[in-house]
């Protein structure tokens, strides 16, 4: 099973609609983040939480909202999607032991349409 | 702020070709480097890693080095087969974030 899951895979959303976007994880990481990829621009991130009560914005958080439901479980939302929202979405974790400090292990990725 | 640069950002060979993927980086102040490859549509799996203490990594077919000093990176691939066509991305982690490349997209062909 994969370490580090995200659901759903592929959505198609009109314009204003509420979207949550989930990740989950069995690493026992504390570190999650969410990343955006968009073509030539590499990934850019939204938000990251390194633990429960831990979460900062990161460089393109306006317009998304994120909760730590659990260690294991990270979300995005998008309020209210709109069309420059339409990219990959992923979702990474790293953990806290000194040797490790900062590898990133990644979801699969969500694909985001907003229409 | 740190800034990551990926030369080329496409690159094509022939089978059995040993090549160089380049990342550049603006601060030297990093905790890691980390290279990655991305298939279409797909997620990023980790091929190396290297801590700032260290001068490079090997796995397989692949030797990663950095020289912190310059703010550079390379990752060189060895008999390079058609399944190494993907996009490689360079990630430098410092302070709390981590930078991602552009990537450089490379095909190999048969």
């Amino acid at each position: 099973d994969a370490d580090v899951t995200q659901t759903p895979r592929n959505r198609i959303t009109k314009t204003g609609k509420r979207i949550m976007l989930e990740c989950s994880q069995t690493k026992g990481h504390d570190r999650m983040y969410w990343y955006r990829q968009d073509p030539g621009l590499g990934l850019r991130l939204i938000y990251y939480s390194f633990d429960v009560k831990d979460i900062n914005k990161g460089e393109i958080s306006d317009g998304y909202s994120v909760s730590r439901q659990a260690q294991a479980k990270f979300s995005l939302s998008l309020e209210s999607a709109i069309p420059n929202q339409t990219a990959l979405y992923f979702c990474a974790t790293s953990g806290t032991v000194a040797s490790s400090y900062n590898e990133q292990f990644f979801g699969p990725g969500t694909r985001l349409t907003v229409l | 702020k740190q800034e990551v640069t990926q030369i080329p950002a496409a690159l094509s060979v022939p089978e059995g070709e040993n090549l160089v993927l380049n990342c550049s980086f603006t601060d030297s102040a990093i905790y890691n480097l980390q290279w990655f490859r991305q298939d279409p549509g797909k997620g990023l799996t980790s091929l190396l890693l290297i801590q700032s203490s260290q001068r490079e990594q090997t796995s397989g077919r692949l030797n990663a080095s950095l020289d912190k000093s310059s703010g550079r990176s390379t990752l060189y691939i060895a008999a390079s087969q058609p399944g190494d066509s993907a996009t490689y991305l360079c990630a430098v982690a410092g302070g709390f974030k981590t930078i991602f490349g552009a990537g450089t997209r490379l095909f190999v062909k048969a």
